[in-house]
């Protein structure tokens, strides 16, 4: 186990919500990155946060955002739902201060768009 | 572009075997290769990563090799194991940049 946690485990919603995800990084973890894992596919980077500001972004719309808390937590949050939403949203952790930068990820969060 | 991609996407072996799994690269300014292990229902979990001043690295049971004149990584699995059942991904980054960028990954079935 890697000590990142993600909540909700498993989401249902129907198309134009909104959704929020949530992850808690490992101890001693700084930087918190997000990434969509469509079925059959690798994860694709959507954004990353480092002190509390995103720290990148991958090819994603805007009404895909992301927030960091002081305790280096992250929310992802989604609106305007669309069917091709539906995947596994990953979050890694890792620790930007030092040479290592290996991404540790948590056990994701099953988002199902009807 | 940046892309990672992989030769198999299925790779079936007997317990005992040895397995290599194999994964091209076409980004030559990654610096930072990172394999991962997904098993059904879970995130990804790290195995083993090598930087590209390195051409080998050793884990327990596992051996990352990368061939950057012709980018190029494999990862060797000794004596393979039921538990090692699952979808494996590279993945390559630039250190110091943001992403990882993963290919769509090989699934290592361990027959008994």
């Amino acid at each position: 186990e890697t000590g990142v946690t993600q909540s909700p485990t498993h989401l249902i919603k129907t198309r134009g919500q909104q959704v929020t995800l949530r992850c808690s990084s490992q101890s001693g973890h700084n930087t918190v990155s997000w990434y969509q894992q469509a079925l059959g596919q690798g994860p694709q980077f959507i954004f990353q946060y480092y002190r509390e500001e995103e720290n990148g972004r991958g090819n994603f719309p805007p009404r895909f955002s992301g927030l960091q808390f002081p305790n280096y937590s992250s929310e992802l949050n989604v609106n305007a739902l669309e069917l091709d939403d539906s995947a596994l949203y990953l979050c890694a952790s890792s620790d930007s201060r030092g040479v290592e930068e290996t991404q540790y990820f948590g056990p994701g969060t099953r988002l199902l768009v009807l | 572009g940046e892309s990672v991609g992989l030769h198999l996407p299925t790779l079936s072996v007997q317990e005992g075997d040895n397995s290599i799994i194999n994964c091209a690269y076409s980004n030559s300014a990654s610096d930072y290769f990172i394999w991962y292990k997904q098993e059904s229902g879970k995130g990804p979990q790290f195995i083993i990563d090598i930087r590209s001043n390195m051409d080998k690295r050793q884990g327990q049971r596992v051996t990352v090799l990368l061939n950057k004149t012709v980018k190029h990584l494999s990862l060797q699995i000794a004596a393979t194991q039921p538990g090692d059942s699952a979808v494996y991904f590279c993945a390559e980054n630039i250190l110091g940049f943001q992403k990882l960028v993963f290919g769509t990954g090989t699934r290592l079935l361990v027959s008994p």
